[in-house]
Order: structure tokens, then C-alpha cells, then sequence
């Protein structure tokens, strides 16, 4: 079974400052899809980014993008000057390529964007 | 994007009774998938929504506390009955658009509270 570790349950950086969230995963699979979502206090569950994992090249959107480092099981999300609008729960999660599109979660890290 | 409507957005329910919510997508998806979200908690997946066809349920899930029908391809209704108090949570539909594949996508969730 796969886990998803995120070790920082909060973090807060300052408006248009810069901030990475980490995350961990276990997984004896060799093909996978890794993603971060955003939740805000609406609860809608929002996808950042998504990397595949037999992609190289770090996956990258406007502001986010991510470190993903194979060997070391590790993809970590940074995003770039940071707004008010990012403050959110985020949550980074695995899915097992022909695992039927189940998405594993970590246990999330709350951003707080301060003025 | 699925464009994807969940009822209700939020329920207040008496111990002993049943609530339906439904998810509601405005495009022929492939997949749908049920989400229980505790407080303060991670996203944990319920069960998988077969069209035409009994759902398949994760590990500590039973068709008897939380049926679930999908009768086409863009509707489905998960029950969750007898409440108890331990059943407050957010609950969250998810789905796989054709054509984009592995990205879930999600409703709005539904919040409810068990007295």
C-alpha cells in the first residue's frame, strides 16, 4: 500500500514571498501520478499541479511549481509570490497508474499568507 | 473541467436517519468516486461508482452504512444511513473526465453534522 507524508501540518509566509510545502511518498510502483490540491475554507478540493512520474521535467503552473525527486520519493510544492488568495489547506496525494484513479492523500499542510 | 454540483452543500441530521446526496456532472465522465473527509482530517476514499453496477468499496466500507447508485454516466447518489454522530464529516464526490485522464476532479462536498 502507498503512503503520503507531509510533515508540516502549518505554515505561513508572508504576501509575494516565496513558500515550499513537502511531501513524502512510499511506494514500490515504478509508474504513478503525484498531485497537490488546494482546499479553502469553501472546501472545494482544487488541483494545483499533477507530474507524472516518468516525467523528468518538474511540472510547473503560472505560480507552483514542484521539485519532484524520484529516487528520494519526495515531491515538493513551491509556490511563488505568494497571495492572500493562496491561503488554503493543501493536500498531496498519489495515484498508482491502472489503480483505478483512487488518489491517496496526505494528511495536509494549512498556508497562511500574512500581510 | 467537469463542471460538478453536489446536494446538499450542508445538513444538520437526528441519530438513526439517512441522508442522500447527490453528485451531478454536467459531461459524460468515466469515473466517479465517493470521498469521506473527518474533521479535521484527510481525505479517505469511500467507494468507487460503477455504472450500472454495484459499487466497489475500500477497506472499512460496507454497502449497508453507505449505499450508492449510479444509474448513467453522469449521476450518482451516496446514502449514508443510520447516522451517528461519528458520521459528521464532509463528503465528496470525484470525477475522471474523458479525455482527462488521471485528473479528479471535485464537487463542493457536502457538510454534515449527526446530533
Amino acid at each position: 500500500a502507498q503512503t503520503v507524508t507531509q510533515s508540516q501540518p502549518e505554515m505561513s509566509v508572508q504576501e509575494a514571498e516565496t513558500v515550499t510545502l513537502s511531501c513524502t511518498y512510499d511506494t514500490s510502483e515504478n509508474n504513478y501520478y503525484l498531485f497537490w490540491y488546494k482546499q479553502p475554507p469553501s472546501r472545494q478540493m482544487i488541483l494545483v499541479i499533477r507530474q507524472e512520474a516518468y516525467k523528468q521535467q518538474n511540472a510547473t503552473e503560472n505560480r507552483f511549481s514542484v521539485n519532484f525527486q524520484k529516487a528520494a520519493k519526495s515531491f515538493s510544492l513551491k509556490i511563488s509570490d505568494s497571495q492572500l488568495g493562496d491561503t488554503a489547506m493543501y493536500f498531496c496525494a498519489f495515484m498508482n497508474t491502472g489503480g483505478g484513479n483512487k488518489l491517496t492523500f496526505g494528511t495536509g499542510t494549512q498556508l497562511k499568507v500574512e500581510l | 473541467s467537469a463542471v460538478i454540483s453536489q446536494k446538499p452543500s450542508r445538513d444538520i441530521c437526528q441519530r438513526g436517519t439517512s441522508l442522500t446526496i447527490q453528485c451531478q456532472v454536467d459531461s459524460q465522465v468515466t469515473m466517479m468516486f465517493w470521498y469521506r473527509q473527518q474533521p479535521g482530517q484527510s481525505l479517505t476514499l469511500i467507494a468507487t461508482a460503477n455504472q450500472g453496477s454495484e459499487a466497489t468499496y475500500e477497506s472499512g466500507f460496507v454497502i449497508d452504512k453507505f449505499p450508492i447508485s449510479r444509474p448513467n454516466l453522469t449521476f450518482s447518489t451516496l446514502t449514508v444511513s443510520n447516522m451517528s454522530p461519528e458520521d459528521s464529516s464532509i463528503y465528496l464526490c470525484s470525477v475522471v473526465s474523458t479525455g482527462l485522464n488521471e485528473k479528479l476532479f471535485f464537487g463542493s462536498g457536502t457538510q454534515l453534522s449527526v446530533l
